[in-house]
C-alpha cells in the first residue's frame, strides 16, 4: 500500500543533542510538510517543500531545518533541542494542492 | 483571534446520540474547509472536505456558512468508534498548500 513512513516512531535525545528525523512515501507525491504537534493543540506547520522548493514558515525557529535529497525523502533536524521541542512531529505529502495524507508522526522526548 | 477557533469539548455523548460540532474561521477570503480525524495519538486523517452547499458523507454532515464564517460537524446515530478530536481545517486564499488547523475537539462516545 502507497503510503507515508516516519523513523524512528519514538525518539529520545538529550537537551541540546542533535537529533534528525526521517520521512519516505511511495506516494510520488511533489509536496512534502512537516508539522510539530504538542499535547491538545493544533498540528503547527514548520515548512514544506513544493518539488525542490523549500518553503519556511515564518515563525519557524533556526533551530529546525529541512532536507530533501529526493522525492522520495524528507528529514527533519533539530540542531539544538530543548525541552520545548518535545512534541509529536508529523510529516505529511500531498500531490499538487490537495488533501494531506500524515505519517504516523515521530514522538521526540528531550531530557 | 486564532485564525480557527472550536470548543476544545470533551463532547461525551451516549451511543446513538447526535452530535454537532462548530468552528469559526477568521479569513474570509478562505477558500478550502475540511474536517479531519485524530485518534489518541495517531496522525490525523482526513474524514470529509466541505463544500459550498454543504455534503453528506453517511452518518456524517458537514455545513458551510460563508456569511458567518463558520463551518460545522454533524454526526447522526453516533459509535463507540466515532470517538476521536476532529480537527477543523481552512486552507488560505492564496494558496492551498497553507492550511491551518484547529486545536481540535473531542469526542467520547459512551456505551
Amino acid at each position: 500500500d502507497a503510503m507515508v513512513i516516519q523513523n524512528p516512531r519514538y525518539q529520545v535525545t538529550q537537551f541540546g543533542k542533535p537529533v534528525t528525523l526521517s520521512c519516505s512515501q511511495t506516494l510520488n507525491h511533489n509536496v512534502m510538510y512537516w508539522y510539530q504537534q504538542k499535547s491538545s493543540q493544533a498540528p503547527k506547520l514548520l515548512f514544506h517543500y513544493y518539488d525542490k522548493d523549500f518553503n519556511n514558515e515564518a515563525d519557524t525557529p533556526d533551530n529546525f531545518q529541512s532536507r530533501r535529497p529526493n522525492t522520495s525523502f524528507c528529514f527533519l533536524d533539530i540542531r539544538s533541542p530543548g525541552l520545548g521541542d518535545a512534541a509529536m512531529y508529523l510529516c505529511a505529502t500531498s500531490r499538487e494542492e490537495g488533501e494531506r495524507n500524515f505519517g504516523p508522526g515521530t514522538r521526540l522526548l528531550v531530557l | 483571534r486564532k485564525e480557527v477557533e472550536q470548543d476544545p469539548g470533551p463532547f461525551n455523548v451516549p451511543e446513538g446520540a447526535t452530535v454537532a460540532f462548530n468552528c469559526t474561521y477568521s479569513n474570509s477570503a478562505s477558500q478550502s474547509f475540511f474536517w479531519y480525524r485524530q485518534d489518541c495519538r495517531k496522525e490525523p486523517k482526513l474524514l470529509m472536505s466541505v463544500y459550498s452547499s454543504g455534503n453528506e458523507d453517511g452518518r456524517f454532515t458537514a455545513q458551510l456558512n460563508r456569511a458567518s464564517q463558520y463551518i460545522s460537524l454533524l454526526i447522526r446515530d453516533s459509535k463507540l468508534s466515532d470517538s476521536a478530536t476532529y480537527l477543523c481545517v481552512v486552507g488560505r486564499s492564496d494558496s492551498a498548500r497553507q492550511l491551518t488547523f484547529g486545536s481540535g475537539t473531542q469526542l467520547t462516545v459512551l456505551p
